[in-house]
């Protein structure tokens, strides 16, 4: 079956622009994890969707939010970035937390 | 937040070589404990997933133990081969199930 996907693989911004990043989970998965990985840090967790609702944020500041529709489908967004934010961003899906999670290639964004 | 370490951060070892590296999670509300390995321009991959004190799983040559009362799991690969080069990550879910806590992973160079 088709793997986790996610749109764009790479993006460049400018500071105070805002991104929005897409993960399309597995089919059959409803639990979609989002992660940031910055050089020298661990995968940091962002927030995790199980049907359509947010069941755990991670310590970001507002300027990340994300959604989940019906269909699993994920997006995330930043708003107002700042070069801090240039990072390896990844998601992942599962049939439910805390089953092991299957990750897409990432989106990598760069923030000039 | 949840501190999940592992050591060492960086192996280089022969073609042939075992090794082995560890993972300490906290002890108390176990929940899980996941490993993941992943490879450079790909994704993270899962290799196990740990629930009971005294599991042992097995892959292949790799195999990972888990004692959840001192909290720590212990990851081996026997005859390391160049393929088994990657940043082994393990992960360690809250008690909600639903918030991954990773380390920051070991990155394993196997020289031929």
């Amino acid at each position: 079956k088709a793997g986790v996907t996610q749109t764009p693989r790479y993006l460049i911004k400018t500071r105070g622009q805002q991104v929005t990043l897409s993960c399309s989970p597995i089919s059959g998965h409803r639990s979609v994890s989002w992660y940031q990985q910055t050089p020298g840090q661990g995968l940091q967790f962002l927030f995790e969707y199980f049907s359509e609702t947010q069941r755990n944020k991670g310590n970001f500041p507002g300027r990340f939010s994300g959604r989940q529709f019906s269909n699993s489908r994920s997006e995330m967004n930043v708003s107002t970035l700042e070069l801090g934010d240039s990072a390896l961003y990844l998601c992942a899906s599962s049939y439910n937390a805390p089953n092991e999670q299957f990750f897409g290639p990432g989106t990598r964004l760069t923030v000039l | 937040i949840l501190n999940v370490e592992q050591s060492p951060q960086s192996l280089h070892v022969q073609e042939g070589d075992s090794t082995n590296f560890t993972c300490s999670f906290p002890s108390s509300n176990f929940y899980a404990l996941h490993w993941y390995r992943w490879e450079t321009a790909k994704s993270p991959e899962a290799l196990f997933v740990m629930t009971l004190n005294g599991d042992e799983k097995k892959k292949g040559r790799i195999s990972a133990t888990l004692n959840t009362k001192e909290g720590y799991s212990y990851l081996y690969i026997k005859g390391s081969q160049p393929e088994d080069s990657a940043t082994y990550l393990c992960a360690f879910p809250s008690n909600t199930g639903n918030q991954f806590y990773f380390g920051t992973g070991t990155s394993l160079t196997v020289i031929p």
